[in-house]
């Protein structure tokens, strides 16, 4: 059974970096992309990016400037940097898995992605 | 950028009947490779989100029969069929055409 566990400090400081880590059991971090989401309080969903094993990443176009996702593979984690918080970045951070769910045209490599699996999630709360 | 809107923002609905979601976005999800990027999630109260179907339509593993998607192009509905009391939550549209975007949700609670 696949989990996904999110760890990191629940109280960041205004101006400061944010910094959670994904760690993923039941699976490997290999051959997959695996993403970040968050729920400020009282507001929807909102995307952040993924990112996949060799490193590569998409992000948010609106949190692009600030945020930076990286990967280990020795120890199946990923990890969120956050940079220059404020209050709007209080939120509960989720982890997930970007699944391959559909082979498109019968191509080769080319599959339609969702995020099938997410932690438990997090809260983190930026105030001084 | 992709702009998903979802009405309405809350559903009282009665156990046994049928209730319906509407999303829509900015513009057309169909991707050029003749598939469209949309997903629905569910977030039932103290639980993380889960996928309820992708691809507009396709319901994602162990997701009841009664969970169905539909629409095309830039209008998309998630009904569902006899409701239940564990179907109560937030529901989200997500498009995955452009990078990403949620639709603001839409909460569905018991009458």
């Amino acid at each position: 059974q696949v989990q996904l566990q999110e760890s990191g400090p629940g109280l960041v400081k205004p101006s400061e970096t944010l910094s959670l880590t994904c760690t993923v059991s039941g699976d490997s971090i290999n051959g997959h992309y695996w993403g970040w989401i968050r729920l400020p309080p009282g507001k929807g969903l909102e995307w952040i990016g993924y990112i996949h094993y060799t490193g590569q990443t998409n992000y948010n176009p609106s949190l692009k400037s600030r945020v930076t996702f990286s990967v280990d593979t020795s120890k199946d984690q990923f990890s969120l940097e956050l940079t220059s918080v404020t209050a709007a970045d209080t939120a509960v951070y989720y982890c997930a898995r970007v699944s391959r769910l559909l082979n498109l045209l019968n191509i080769p490599n080319y599959y339609y992605h969702a995020m099938d699996v997410w932690g438990q999630g997090t809260t983190v709360t930026v105030s001084s | 950028d992709i702009v998903v809107t979802q009405s309405p923002l809350s559903l009282p609905v009665t156990p046994g009947e049928s209730a319906s979601i509407s999303c829509r976005s900015s513009q057309s999800l169909l991707h050029s490779n003749g598939y469209t990027y949309l997903d629905w999630y569910l977030q039932k109260p103290g639980q993380s989100p889960q996928l309820l179907i992708y691809m507009g339509s396709n319901r994602a593993s162990g997701v009841p029969d009664r969970f169905s998607g539909s629409g095309s192009g830039t209008d998309f509905t998630l009904t569902i069929n006899r409701v239940e009391a564990e179907d109560v939550g937030v529901y989200y549209c997500m498009q995955s055409l452009q990078s990403r975007s949620f639709g603001g949700g839409t909460k569905v609670e018991i009458k």
